[in-house]
């Protein structure tokens, strides 16, 4: 059964870097048969996609339009975990962040394992 | 980028009756080549990630019981709760996996009567 892990702090100070760790259990980063996404969630924005990274035979990332000058998803083989890295932050990137997995056979499909979620507030 | 709306925003329902939320795409998320529609449907519950209830906009996860149902094609999809109980009251969100970037609807959030 796969079962992810965030980690990363709650309170980010405008201008600075959010910086979010999602380990992977039961599953490798490396799998031909998975993507790892980040996904937030805010009143304002609702549940929106922030990005993906996969391995098929090299890494592949995907990242949405609205925060593609910012973010960074990478993953790390050592710890079989995959992080965010979200630049120059400001007040309306306050949100609920969640790792998730997207099973692919073939076609990779839903968002069927998720984090607990880190509400991560930016504030001064 | 293809916009998903849902509605209602929010659905009244007594136990036992029915509840019928949709979901509209803005652009067809059918995929001709295998003939399958890339919609999932998930639940939330307050402190909870969603929970994946149907993909491919008919099929029911495991475990989810048979009273959750998809239907639909092309653009337009409908989740039903044939006899609604209690464990039930949540928000319902649809989501496109047609193509990146991945998008959700808005939202519908279903209560008791």
């Amino acid at each position: 059964q796969v079962q992810l892990e965030q980690s990363g702090p709650g309170l980010v100070k405008p201008s600075q870097t959010l910086s979010l760790t999602c380990a992977i259990s039961g599953d490798n980063v490396s799998s031909y048969s998975a993507a790892w996404n980040w996904i937030r969630q805010s009143p304002s924005r609702g549940l929106e996609w922030l990005g993906r990274t996969f391995y098929r035979s090299k890494w592949y990332n995907d990242y949405a339009v609205s925060v593609k000058s910012r973010i960074t998803i990478n993953p790390d083989t050592s710890k079989n975990h995959f992080s965010l890295q979200l630049t120059s932050v400001t007040p309306d990137d306050t949100a609920v962040y969640y790792c998730a997995r997207t099973p692919c056979g073939g076609d990779c499909y839903s968002f069927e394992n998720w984090g607990q979620g880190t509400p991560v507030t930016v504030s001064s | 980028d293809i916009v998903m709306t849902q509605s209602p925003d929010s659905l009244t329902v007594s136990l036992g009756e029915r509840a019928t939320i949709n979901c509209k795409s803005s652009q067809s998320i059918l995929y001709s080549a295998n003939k399958k529609n890339y919609l999932t449907w998930y639940q939330q519950k307050p402190g909870q990630p969603p929970k994946v209830l149907i993909d491919w906009a008919s099929t029911r996860e495991s475990g989810v019981p048979d009273r959750f149902s998809g239907s639909g094609s092309g653009t337009d999809f409908t989740l039903t709760i044939s006899s609604l109980q209690a464990e039930d009251v949540a928000i319902y969100y649809c989501q496109q996996f047609y193509v990146v970037p991945f998008t959700f609807g808005g939202g519908t959030k279903v209560e008791i009567k």
